[in-house]
């Protein structure tokens, strides 16, 4: 049974470089989530999708963050002008409507 | 400001040793949840909890909510190498949105 899958699992950027993250959810997930987990530290909570709408977007850091699910499935976590505090791994996850999230196994994004 | 507080945050134990660790908040939550994170990887989940004074077992993990819904404690009996990991727990608030801890490192020496 296929899990959450993203791509790619590694990102070297430029600081100033745009970056697209993909997040592929379990089939039939209603809800997608992205995290963000710094070095050291607990996933935080970027957004929020129910099917293609972006229901909870508190969590951008910035208005460079910009995520889309046109489909209602496969997910994108763009990054413009990235800067070296972006460097973190993005987790996405998906859910039914329960509280069980299921995540993927990230994408470790480092920016020079 | 982390809305849930894990602690010790760094734990080495010997192999056949027990162990608890703590997750504890001053916030209601709806459910809690306990995940183990390896290098590398995503989370993993362990359990849910949802009722106050809950208490799962999961093989030799015991997993217990507080009576208020606002703490959880994880003891592991026995441990074992391959229990070593992260150990991340998270509340569900609104949106089913989680607030993660920062996490417990456990080490299980052979």
């Amino acid at each position: 049974g296929a899990g959450v899958s993203q791509s790619p699992r590694y990102k070297v950027a430029k600081r100033g470089q745009d970056v697209a993250l993909r997040c592929d959810p379990i089939s039939g997930h209603v809800s997608l989530f992205w995290y963000q987990q710094a070095l050291g530290q607990g996933p935080e909570f970027l957004t929020y999708f129910q099917n293609e709408a972006q229901l909870d977007k508190s969590g951008l850091p910035s208005d460079r963050f910009f995520a889309e699910r046109p489909e209602g499935s496969v997910s994108t976590l763009k990054i413009q002008r990235t800067q070296q505090e972006d460097s973190a791994v993005y987790l996405c996850a998906s859910s039914l409507v329960t509280d069980t999230q299921y995540f993927g196994p990230g994408t470790r994004l480092t920016v020079l | 400001t982390q809305l849930l507080e894990q602690s010790p945050q760094f734990l080495s134990i010997q192999e056949g040793e027990n162990l608890t660790v703590y997750c504890n908040s001053s916030s209601v939550f709806s459910s809690l949840q306990w995940y183990r994170q390896e290098p590398g990887e995503g989370p993993v989940l362990l359990v849910t909890v949802v009722t106050g004074g809950e208490v799962k077992k999961l093989k030799r993990l015991t997993f217990q909510f507080g009576d208020a819904r606002k703490d959880s404690s994880l003891h592991i009996t026995a441990a074992q190498p391959g229990d070593t990991g992260l150990y991340l727990c998270a509340g569900a608030r609104g949106n089913n949105r989680l607030a993660f801890g920062k996490g417990n490192q456990v080490v299980v020496i052979p």
